[in-house]
């Protein structure tokens, strides 16, 4: 049972068309994180969010933590093949905040 | 490169052999993490280190699992009799500090384990 449930699981879209990522727990988190993971390699960090109802830009990518600490999403907006990969939430709480919960991921398509 | 180095990249290993992974992490980084990422899950938090400290072993999923760390360098993770259920591909990462604030964790390219 994954602690925290990610939606959808794959996701096909077009250059240039918007997607919205969820991640969804009834754990309260002390920090999330979304990492991107491509084909062979290991996970890279994208962003953490610790305070509830925060909305961080980077670029392309907003990413919001819900109010309650629970949930999470990632939008990107016109998408491009370069965006194309695995997509991770992992949550972390209390005082052992380096022990990660991770969502099963979501793994976008952007064609071309 | 400065990245976290794992080896063997891939290893295929006969039922009930034991295997060695090796983790190097980033140098001056004292935080050491394994995890475990099988096909279509997420990642599964295994051991932590930090620094001098006593690793947190709570995700170990059995007495075949044991790692270990030399000082802020090396890790390796044992996997004694294995079983089918550990294929899957090990994870390594290291950071400067411990916790996820504040904190960046870098992930190696993983090593990835088939049983046969």
């Amino acid at each position: 049972t994954q602690l925290l449930e990610q939606s959808p699981q794959f996701l096909s879209i077009q250059e240039g068309e918007n997607l919205t990522v969820y991640c969804n727990s009834s754990s309260v988190f002390s920090s999330l994180q979304w990492y991107r993971q491509e084909p062979g390699e290991g996970p890279v960090l994208l962003v953490t969010v610790v305070t509830g109802g925060e909305v961080k830009k980077l670029k392309r990518l907003t990413f919001q933590f819900g109010d309650a600490r629970k949930d999470s999403s990632l939008h990107i907006t016109a998408a491009q093949p370069g965006d194309t990969g695995l997509y991770l939430c992992a949550g972390a709480s209390g005082g052992n905040d380096y022990k990660l919960s991770f969502g099963a991921g979501t793994t976008v398509t952007v064609r071309a | 490169g400065a990245g976290v180095s794992q080896s063997p990249s891939n290893k295929v290993t006969e039922k009930g052999k034991d295997v060695e992974l090796r983790c190097d992490p980033i140098s001056g980084h004292t935080a050491l993490y394994w995890y475990r990422q099988r096909l279509g899950q997420g990642l599964e938090f295994l051991i932590y280190f930090q620094g001098n400290s006593a690793p947190d072993k709570s995700g170990l999923p059995s007495d075949r699992f044991s790692a270990e760390r030399t000082g802020e360098s090396v890790s390796t993770l044992t996997i004694q009799r294995t079983q089918q259920e550990d294929s899957a591909v090990y994870l390594c990462a290291s950071s400067l500090l411990g916790g996820t604030v504040g904190n960046t964790i870098y992930f190696g390219e993983g090593s990835w384990l088939t049983v046969v």
